[in-house]
């Protein structure tokens, strides 16, 4: 079964709101999440590393005012983008796994901005 | 150059043949090195890591990896149309950080 959980699946927001996105692993702790992001027919792009208890760590050229990381717990990661427009319209995922040779991606979420 | 190059495909083969998907990527101090599979609108699924040189076989996957000429393979066995997907190769770097670099992937389709 899965064992990383994202909320929700999809979302349509109006450009200018921000959403709140979760990512859960179900069986074991995760210090470290990531997050990606996946425009149509691309790859997927490494947003920023989530770390329990400290602040996340951005990738070049993501602005971490525009994407807001918190790693409360030990199983719950959040990836708020605020103020979203419609160039943020894209499938976002995020990863995490009890090793590190075992990553494992939540099942997405695909944002809509009107 | 990009760290992790995979040819875009899309690559044919019938069923029941073996498909073999390639990747070259250019830091030789690349670490460990995974394949995930990944269906249309759905997230990537992890299908083998394989971090020493040689052959490492599971199921009907086989990866192979190279050090000194920089590649890694996947290699498919009893190809099945339910396996026609992107298949995504990425690496660790060597600066111990868990984050992962992916190829933009090969389109893989298996006709029936």
């Amino acid at each position: 079964g899965a064992v990383v959980s994202q909320h929700p699946s999809w979302v349509i927001c109006k450009s200018g709101t921000s959403v709140k996105i979760e990512c859960r692993s179900l069986d074991f702790q995760a210090t470290t999440m990531f997050w990606y992001r996946q425009f149509p027919k691309q790859s997927l792009m490494l947003m920023a590393t989530s770390n329990e208890g400290s602040k996340a760590t951005y990738e070049q050229g993501v602005e971490k005012d525009k994407f807001l990381i918190n790693h409360a717990s030990l199983t719950l990661s959040t990836l708020t983008v605020t103020s979203a427009h419609p160039e943020d319209s894209s499938f976002y995922i995020c990863s995490t796994g009890p090793s590190t040779d075992t990553q494992y991606f939540g099942p997405g979420t695909r944002l809509t901005v009107l | 150059q990009k760290e992790v190059e995979q040819n875009s495909g899309p690559l044919s083969v019938p069923e029941g043949a073996i498909a073999s998907l390639n990747c070259t990527y250019s830091d030789r101090g690349s670490q460990s090195f995974f394949w995930y599979r990944q269906y249309s609108g759905k997230s990537p699924e992890l299908i083998m890591f394989i971090y020493s040189n040689g052959d490492k076989e599971d199921g009907r996957f086989t990866a192979q990896l190279n050090k000194a000429s920089q590649y890694v393979s996947l290699l498919i066995r009893d190809s099945q149309p339910s396996d026609s997907a992107t298949y995504l190769c990425a690496l660790r770097r060597r600066d111990s950080s868990y984050k992962l670099i992916f190829g933009s992937g090969t389109r893989l389709l298996v006709r029936p």
